[in-house]
């Protein structure tokens, strides 16, 4: 079955500090996506990547990075120098594109507090 | 402004009422979904309409009661709630089902804050 785990319920920050936040899954497919969303307090989950199972090159936008290591089954994520307006809540989700599910199973999310 | 709409924001209700909570989707997309947000739990997937047919029901109890009257638009009728089922309940909608590949991104509206008295 399916899994995804933050282990990482909560995290505080200061303002400039980089932030690298956790996420592991499980799963038997050989092909399956691995997103990053992003849900403020206004309440919208809002998209930030998709990653395919066989690209496993990292991916950096502006101050967010991605790292997917398919050895250990993370696909984590980055901030760096974090901002005010990064603090949200953050879920990695998977779904899987073989014969398994293909509906997303998100992580139970990781609460990011930057501090001024 | 996002793409997908959900009111009311904030609904209040007794567990004898029947209320409806409504999304609409402005992006063209043939899938929509209902998902549950309970405080520390997984964002859970309720129902997925794909071109206005149900095509994933997980195991939702009956008070719950969707319907698609077309591609644009998605109902959560809601009826003997209990006071566990007080949640954010989050609209979304992708170009396809993602069960044709896995890889749809979904597009989510700001979702309906349910509070069951």
């Amino acid at each position: 079955a399916q899994k995804v785990t933050q282990a990482q319920t909560e995290i505080s920050v200061v303002e400039k500090e980089d932030v690298t936040l956790d996420c592991v899954y499980e799963t038997r497919d050989t092909t399956y996506y691995l997103f990053w969303y992003k849900q403020p307090p206004s309440g919208e989950l809002v998209f930030l990547i998709r990653r395919n199972s066989f690209d496993e090159q990292n991916e950096i936008s502006g101050r967010y990075s991605w790292n997917f290591q398919k050895s250990t089954s993370s696909f984590n994520f980055t901030i760096t120098a974090s901002q005010v307006v990064d603090s949200a809540v953050y879920f990695c989700a998977l779904s899987e594109g073989g014969t398994g599910r293909r509906a997303l199973t998100f992580g139970s999310g990781t609460r990011l507090q930057v501090q001024p | 402004e996002t793409g997908v709409t959900q009111t009311p924001r904030h609904l209040v209700m007794g567990m004898t009422n029947k209320k409806s909570l409504k999304c609409e989707q402005h992006l063209g997309h043939n899938a929509m979904y209902w998902y549950k947000q309970s405080a520390k739990k997984p964002l859970e997937l309720m129902f997925v309409y794909s071109l206005e047919e149900r095509v994933e029901n997980n195991s939702v109890p009956s008070r719950f009661s969707p319907e698609c009257p077309n591609s644009s638009h998605l109902f959560l009728h809601l009826h003997t709630l209990q006071p566990e089922d007080s949640a954010l309940y989050l609209c979304a909608s992708s170009q396809d089902w993602a069960g044709f590949s896995g890889a749809n991104v979904l597009t989510f509206g700001a979702g309906s804050r349910l509070t069951v008295l």
